[in-house]
């Protein structure tokens, strides 16, 4: 069956360190790969999207990987800040071509200054 | 420009009554979708709708029913509400951004059913 994976364990790191987030998937064969951020209390907020045939996409301090045969995503926010913290999601097309969103259960992280 | 609204952000049922949760978005979205969050499942989809009249449903939809009758309106409706079913509940409308469908979602409707 199909499957994502996020850490489950709270990520903990010292304010100025690169936070690295992973998503894995199995059978699927998405066309893209998005990561959102959800703060508490609120609904998730997109961040970045990366596509199939791309490697790398980055955005100010935040950058995103997608392998595609590893079947991994690596969300990374460098010189992190205590403004950072928050649970993040990754999500994916269930490639069914319908528009619908399949999403991770979410990594919380947590920057102390 | 308000996004994505959703009413009530509180709801307490008993179980066995009926609810109705509203969602209304100003982008003209062709796409909206409901979800559930709950501790450690992640986000899973209820129902979806590609536009107005068309409505199908997603991993979860047990339970629920919907109707799209105009772009900016997509209520969920709890047809005799069970203690599983209390979650916090997510509308999101969708645009297209490079080809992929990019959520906006609303604040949450948080449901408690005794």
């Amino acid at each position: 069956s199909q499957k994502i994976e996020q850490n489950s364990e709270a990520l903990n790191i010292q304010e100025g360190k690169t936070a690295t987030l992973t998503c894995n998937y199995t059978n699927y064969s998405p066309a893209y790969l998005q990561w959102y951020r959800q703060d508490p209390g609120r609904g998730p907020v997109f961040l970045l999207l990366i596509r199939e045939n791309e490697k790398e996409k980055r955005k100010e301090r935040l950058k995103v990987t997608f392998d595609t045969t590893l079947k991994q995503s690596l969300f990374h926010i460098t010189a992190s800040q205590p403004a950072d913290s928050a649970t993040y999601l990754c999500a994916l097309d269930d490639s069914s071509n319908t528009g619908k969103l399949i999403f991770g259960q979410g990594t919380t992280l947590q920057v102390k200054p | 420009n308000a996004g994505v609204t959703q009413t009530p952000k509180f709801q307490v049922l008993k179980t066995g009554q009926s609810m109705t949760l509203q969602c209304a978005q100003d982008m003209n979205h062709e796409y909206m979708s409901w979800y559930r969050q709950d501790p450690g499942m992640g986000l899973r989809l209820i129902h979806y709708s590609v536009g107005a009249g068309i409505t199908d449903q997603g991993e979860v939809p047990n339970g629920y029913n919907v109707s799209r009758s105009t772009t900016e309106d997509f209520p969920l409706r709890l047809l005799s509400a069970a203690p599983s079913q209390t979650s916090v509940y997510f509308c999101a409308s969708s645009s297209y951004l490079s080809g992929a469908n990019v959520l906006t979602f609303g604040a949450g409707s948080r449901l408690t059913v005794l």
